[in-house]
């Protein structure tokens, strides 16, 4: 069962251009979105993150918007640079407890100049 | 330094034999997890152990078998390989019960190739 379901599975972006990648999530338990960012050799590290009391939330290029009634959340890349070339995971967790992390399949990202 | 670092960052073996892999974080983390990435890059939870105490524990052949010495430490041993156990290994850490506690700290991920 996939909780978490991610979209596109892949993404090229011209230098320059947006990218979006949108998630969707069957749990109504979960409270704490993140996104991952993951170059080829590494682990993933975290990105940036959202709860569910807000809607939008901006660090520097990189937006996630929350739709909590449509159980919806996606990122934003403004700007995008061949740096942001990686695969991008969203995830989410309920953080009651000991937390379990559910990731989202990932979308690669491919800035082209 | 590096904050989770595992060890091979390769693994190369045949099938049927027992391997193990190492990890370690210097973040002062309570909890250490497993996690398991396939070809098609899907992150799936294998175990967790917050204290060294096992508290996540998927649906994984009883070949794996984690192991804490202490909460520093999480190595992971896999008898028998077989061929789908191929796969990139990743360890990561977490400090439950923080203000921050969900944030997950990965290692560079190990590897395994089983021939």
């Amino acid at each position: 069962q996939q909780q978490v379901k991610q979209s596109p599975q892949s993404l090229i972006v011209q230098k320059g251009g947006i990218s979006i990648i949108n998630c969707a999530y069957e749990n109504t338990a979960f409270d704490y979105f993140p996104w991952y960012q993951q170059f080829p050799g590494k682990g993933p590290a975290l990105l940036i993150a959202i709860r569910p009391d807000v809607s939008e939330k901006k660090e520097g290029r990189f937006t996630i918007s929350f739709n909590k009634s449509a159980k919806q959340f996606s990122l934003h890349i403004m700007d995008s640079q061949p740096g942001d070339s990686a695969t991008y995971f969203c995830a989410a967790s309920n953080s009651g407890g000991y937390q379990k992390v559910t990731f989202g399949t990932g979308t690669k990202l491919q800035v082209i100049p | 330094d590096t904050a989770v670092s595992q060890t091979p960052k390769y693994l190369v073996t045949q099938m049927g034999n027992d391997k193990s892999i190492k990890c370690e974080q210097n973040l002062g983390h309570d909890t250490m997890y497993w996690y398991k990435q396939d070809s098609k890059k899907f992150l799936k939870i294998m175990f967790s152990y917050n204290n060294k105490e096992l508290i996540i524990n998927e649906t994984v052949p009883n070949r794996f078998s984690p192991k804490s010495p202490d909460k520093a430490h999480l190595n992971l041993h896999i008898n028998s390989l077989e061929l789908g156990d191929s796969a990139v290994y990743f360890c990561a850490s977490s400090h439950v019960r923080s203000a921050t506690n969900e944030k997950l700290f990965f290692g560079s991920g190990t590897q395994l190739s089983v021939l």
